[in-house]
């Protein structure tokens, strides 16, 4: 079935970039997601792009799609303590479902 | 503008007793809706999904059971919680098989 792969943990300093990474498996996937989860909450879609796409710039947030190799990723600029949270990729498209990545924990440090 | 609610918040509940948490959306029509449940790994997993009033399809098979009597309500039940049950259950909503978007959980710790 289809995977969907992130790596656990991120730790980046404050005002630097960060970049998350995810790969998946199913290539008919046409919608591709990012998602926040702050603890104890649900979670917050962020940004999402079309398989037909390679970029999306959305303010602090870029996302690259390399649909040959099935990696996304997600770039954060200027990062913030704010930004603080667990990112999932989630892929989508010939059914109802969505899969998710096993979720990237980002800590910001001061 | 759509919106969608989950209750309760938090749950602690005995084991073998029964359980019900609830999730309604508003602001739109003919939903797909979910049940997820996530444990302290933090992954996600899909337990129920519903395209349509009545229409449940099960993804894992487990004491859990997932109802949707009105077209915006999806309500997840047991009779006899586990231990295992424990976790952080997540409602969400999309429309066909596009984004979905998820409510602010429900926490349940089985003692």
């Amino acid at each position: 079935g289809e995977d969907v792969e992130q790596s656990l943990f991120l730790s980046v300093r404050e005002g630097d970039s960060s970049v998350i990474n995810c790969t998946y498996t199913d290539s008919s996937s046409t919608y591709l997601y990012w998602y926040k989860q702050e603890p104890g909450a649900g979670l917050q879609l962020l940004t999402y792009i079309f398989s037909n796409m390679d970029m999306k710039q959305d303010q602090r947030l870029t996302v690259l799609l390399n649909k040959k190799d099935k990696h996304l990723s997600l770039r954060i600029a200027d990062t913030q303590t704010g930004d603080s949270a667990i990112y999932f990729c989630a892929v989508g498209g010939a059914t109802n479902k969505l899969i998710f990545g096993t979720g990237t924990l980002l800590a910001v440090q001061p | 503008s759509q919106t969608i609610h989950q209750w309760p918040a938090t749950l602690v509940q005995p084991v073998g007793s029964p359980l019900s948490l609830e999730c309604t959306v508003e602001g739109t029509s003919n939903p797909n809706l979910y049940w997820y449940r996530q444990a302290a790994g933090r992954g996600l997993q899909l337990l129920f999904y519903s395209v349509g009033i009545g229409q449940i399809s099960s993804e894992v098979p487990q004491n859990l059971s997932a109802s949707r009597p009105q077209d915006r309500q999806f309500i997840l039940s047991s009779k006899k919680l586990l231990l295992s049950d424990s976790g952080f259950y997540l409602c969400a909503w999309s429309v066909q098989a596009y984004e979905q978007y998820f409510g602010p959980g429900t926490r349940l710790t089985v003692t």
